[in-house]
């Protein structure tokens, strides 16, 4: 069982590239999430989606869009990236919107130069 | 916004018991998560309390006070392996959760 799989685990990018991180989960969830992780910061939301076809705008969502074709893919782009967005990145899913609880992808450490 | 309060950093000795403070101040409230994350790791759930009182699992138990915005997290018979990162996280009711910054405790030998 994979759960949340999200791709590409390490990447270092020029500033101004686009950039795409995938994720897939195999967990048939409805709602999916996209947190970028900081020092001294946490977890801090940056989009999500209820449902498939549906998204909505998080924390701190400037600079990054995303998309649900459908329930197992939720892409997270970033159309032109700064160097404030070196971070890493964690998908995560959840089956109970009642409660709430996460289950988190492996990250992706993104390094904007 | 949300603004969910924790320690930045515990060190305790193995055998022994921390106890991590969250206090909380959110828009809505509909249960309140503990996380453990690992160094390079992601997060996994430890506790969920919607209500008020004790929830015991083993070595960890996580306590809720909805009155006064707080819970605690608290590992007993501390093990080097619990070493981490203690993450606090309210989900405010619209389905999203929202996290504190995290605990770093070091266990000491």
């Amino acid at each position: 069982i994979a759960g949340i799989t999200q791709a590409p685990t390490s990447q270092i990018l020029a500033a101004g590239r686009r950039m795409t991180l995938r994720c897939t989960q195999d967990m048939r969830h409805n709602a999916m999430y996209w947190y970028r992780q900081d020092l001294g910061l946490g977890l801090r939301l940056i989009h999500y989606s209820n449902t498939a076809g549906t998204t909505g705008k998080g924390e701190v969502p400037d600079g990054y869009s995303v998309s649900r074709a459908n329930t197992d893919d939720f892409p997270l782009t970033l159309a032109s990236a700064v160097p404030s967005q070196t971070s890493v990145y964690f998908c995560a899913s959840s089956s109970d919107t009642n409660t709430g609880e996460l289950f988190f992808g492996e990250g992706s450490r993104l390094t904007v130069l | 916004g949300q603004n969910i309060d924790q320690p930045t950093e515990m060190t305790a000795t193995e055998g022994a018991i921390v106890q991590i403070n969250c206090t909380y101040q959110t828009s809505g409230f509909n249960g309140l998560f503990w996380y453990q994350q690992h160094a390079g790791e992601a997060p996994t759930f430890l506790s969920y309390n919607v209500l008020d009182g004790l929830e015991e699992k083993g070595r960890f138990s996580s306590f809720l006070s909805r009155s006064k915005g707080y819970s605690y997290l608290l590992l007993k018979e501390l093990q080097m392996k619990d070493s981490a990162s203690y993450l606090c996280a309210v989900n405010d009711g619209d389905y999203k959760l929202s996290f504190g910054a995290g605990t770093t405790v070091t266990v000491r030998a």
